[in-house]
Parts: C-alpha cells; sequence; structure tokens
C-alpha cells in the first residue's frame, strides 16, 4: 500500500492561493491520486484525481512531477467554506484505497 | 436523487449488544465501502463489496460483518460490540472499483458503545 504524508494542518486567509503537499514516495504504477474534503460531522466529497501532469477543474488544481512521488492541490483564492481537512488517497482500488492522515485547513478571514 | 442514505443517524449501544448499520444507494453503483473514523483521524476501510455478490476485508474487518443485500442495499453489523468500536461509519459507493472511480459519501452513522 502506497503510504501518504501531508501536513497535519495548515491556516490561509480569504482570497489566497493554497497549496497542500501530499508524499507518497512508493506509488505503483497503477496508482491513481485523489483527493476528497472534509467538512465536519459530514462524509469526505470528492474534489479532483490524477494520474501525471496536471488536472484542472472547476474547483481545484492538481500537480503530479513527473517521478510521482509527491502531488500537490492547489485552491485558487480559498473563502472562509474552504476550511475543512483535506484528504490525499493513492491507491488503484479496493483495499489499496487507503486515506492518508489529511490536512486540516483553516482559512481566515 | 438521495445519493447515499444511512441509518440510524446516532445509536447508543451497551458493550456486547449487536446491531446493523443500513447503507443504501439510488445511484446504480457497482461497488460500495464500509469505512470508520475515530475522532481526528482519517477514514478507516472495513469492508467492501466490488459487485453485487461479493465481499471482502478492509483494513479493519475484526468485530464486523457484512451483506451485500442486493445492488442497492450494503449493511455493516456488529455482532457484539466493544467500546473500541466508539465511531463515525460511512458508507460509500462508486461505479466501479476504487480508482478511478469517485467515491460518494452517506452522512454517516455515530456509534457510542458504552
Amino acid at each position: 500500500l502506497a503510504k501518504t504524508t501531508q501536513p497535519i494542518s495548515m491556516d490561509s486567509y480569504e482570497g489566497q492561493e493554497v497549496n497542500i503537499t501530499c508524499s507518497h514516495n512508493n506509488i505503483a504504477t497503477n496508482d491513481y491520486i485523489t483527493w476528497y474534503q472534509q467538512f465536519p460531522s459530514q462524509g469526505p466529497r470528492f474534489i479532483i484525481q490524477g494520474y501525471k501532469t496536471k488536472v484542472t477543474n472547476e474547483v481545484a488544481s492538481l500537480f503530479i512531477p513527473a517521478d510521482r512521488k509527491s502531488s500537490t492541490l492547489s485552491l485558487p483564492r480559498v473563502s472562509l467554506s474552504d476550511t475543512a481537512v483535506y484528504y490525499c488517497l493513492v491507491g488503484d482500488g479496493g483495499q489499496n484505497f487507503v486515506f492518508g492522515p489529511g490536512t486540516r485547513l483553516s482559512v481566515l478571514p | 436523487n438521495a445519493g447515499v442514505t444511512q441509518t440510524p443517524k446516532f445509536q447508543v449501544l451497551k458493550t456486547g449488544q449487536s446491531m446493523t448499520l443500513q447503507c443504501a444507494q439510488d445511484m446504480n453503483h457497482n461497488s460500495m465501502y464500509w469505512y470508520r473514523q475515530d475522532p481526528g483521524m482519517g477514514l478507516r476501510l472495513i469492508y467492501y463489496s466490488a459487485s453485487e455478490g461479493t465481499t471482502d476485508k478492509g483494513e479493519v474487518p475484526n468485530g464486523y460483518n457484512v451483506s451485500r443485500l442486493n445492488k442497492r442495499e450494503f449493511s455493516l453489523r456488529l455482532e457484539s460490540a466493544a467500546p473500541s468500536q466508539t465511531s463515525v461509519y460511512f458508507c460509500a459507493s462508486s461505479p466501479g472499483q476504487g480508482a478511478p472511480y469517485e467515491q460518494y459519501f452517506g452522512p454517516g452513522t455515530r456509534l457510542t458503545v458504552t
């Protein structure tokens, strides 16, 4: 199982860009990298997924270098409502889909 | 379209009691999952069902049993509850097993075992 390492917590101010990095040194060839967001008392919600290079959707971008040993979730111009825990997952499915410890992002006014 | 629903939302059990957590999805997904989340921790996979009729153990299966009743429903049973099973339980579903399929989560069941 590819183990992931993320910062435990981060602080940011409204309107700033936030970058959260996840390390996954032993990622396997078939593994995808997926990020989820979780608000208190709610289930996680899918944000973005990628395999290599860069992926962008309406809420975030995901940067994956060529060696795929890390990935960076980028949230543009965060607001107070982006305060949540962000999880990095690496795996190819089933029991290999392991949630990392998560990064607690606090957005300050 | 309700997505993933879980019942009950809250439950308090005494040590040794049994109960079943119910989960249903209306998205015609093939795969379903049960996770537990302890305070301040990430989610850990208990059991999953890649497709109707199959179930497999996840990271922390001890003390639990599951049933994939049909394509829509996936239940989790605690036969003899222990205080260590106090947690929030999340059910999820996805069109296929694992990546690259997005998992959709239910609202969770908060279980306390005294």
